[in-house]
């Protein structure tokens, strides 16, 4: 069975930092584009960035582009995304996802975890 | 920036079709994606490549893709299709693309 399964969110200070990780089991992570998509409450949900199987393509949104870094540790299975300067609006809850490069759906998602950024 | 529109809202009958859409332009030319998300679930893929089902998804749930829009359609909608969806597209300038999200209704 795919498990994707996130942690590291909270509550942080604007200005703030904060590492998310998603540790993924049930099928080969190292084959697979990886994304982190986010949905702010009420809203619909907005893709982050994505990363190639090896690292050597990432890409961001613009709105978190120079803040945010997404990696990922094949030997541990698990992806990351290391967020800076967070700001208000980028309180949501963050999902990671299998794929979502080109053609590739999100086929796999997992359960969000929450951050909240306030002061 | 690469936009896709959903309306907000869609009400149908239990038992009619439902039909959702995603407007893009020259949307037709993209693979579109749709999920359905119910209240505090994450997204589930049920579409993609504009026509193919994910497996397990009923074939009463289809879709397609043509011009500038892409739609989603339920036939013989039932209480448990009632839920958000979301198309999604890639882009080769914007990337990742999601709509903003339709919320159906079924009375």
């Amino acid at each position: 069975e795919v498990q994707l399964v996130e942690s590291g969110g909270g509550l942080v200070q604007p200005g703030g930092s904060l590492r998310l990780s998603c540790a993924a089991s049930g099928f080969m992570f190292s084959n697979y584009w990886m994304s982190w998509v986010r949905q702010a409450p009420g809203m619909g949900l907005e893709w982050v960035a994505n990363i190639k199987q090896d690292e050597s393509e990432k890409y961001y949104d613009p709105s978190v582009k120079g803040r945010f870094t997404i990696s990922r540790d094949n030997a541990k299975n698990s992806l990351y995304l290391q967020m800076n300067n967070l700001r208000a609006e980028d309180t949501a809850v963050y999902y990671c996802a299998t794929g979502l490069y080109v053609n590739s759906p999100a086929d796999y998602w997992g359960q969000g975890t929450l951050v909240t950024v306030s002061s | 920036s690469y936009d896709l529109t959903q309306p907000p809202s869609v009400s149908v009958f239990s038992g009619q079709t439902a039909s959702i859409t995603c407007s893009g332009d020259k949307l037709g030319d993209k693979y579109v994606s749709w999920y359905q998300q119910k209240p505090g679930q994450s997204p589930v893929l049920l579409i993609y490549q504009d026509v193919r089902r994910r497996s397990g998804i009923p074939e009463r749930i289809s879709g397609s893709n043509s011009g500038n829009t892409a739609t989603l359609t339920i036939s013989g909608t039932q209480a448990m299709d009632e839920a958000d969806y979301h198309c999604q597209a890639w882009d080769r300038n914007s990337y990742v693309v999601f709509g903003g999200g339709t919320k159906l209704t079924v009375l």
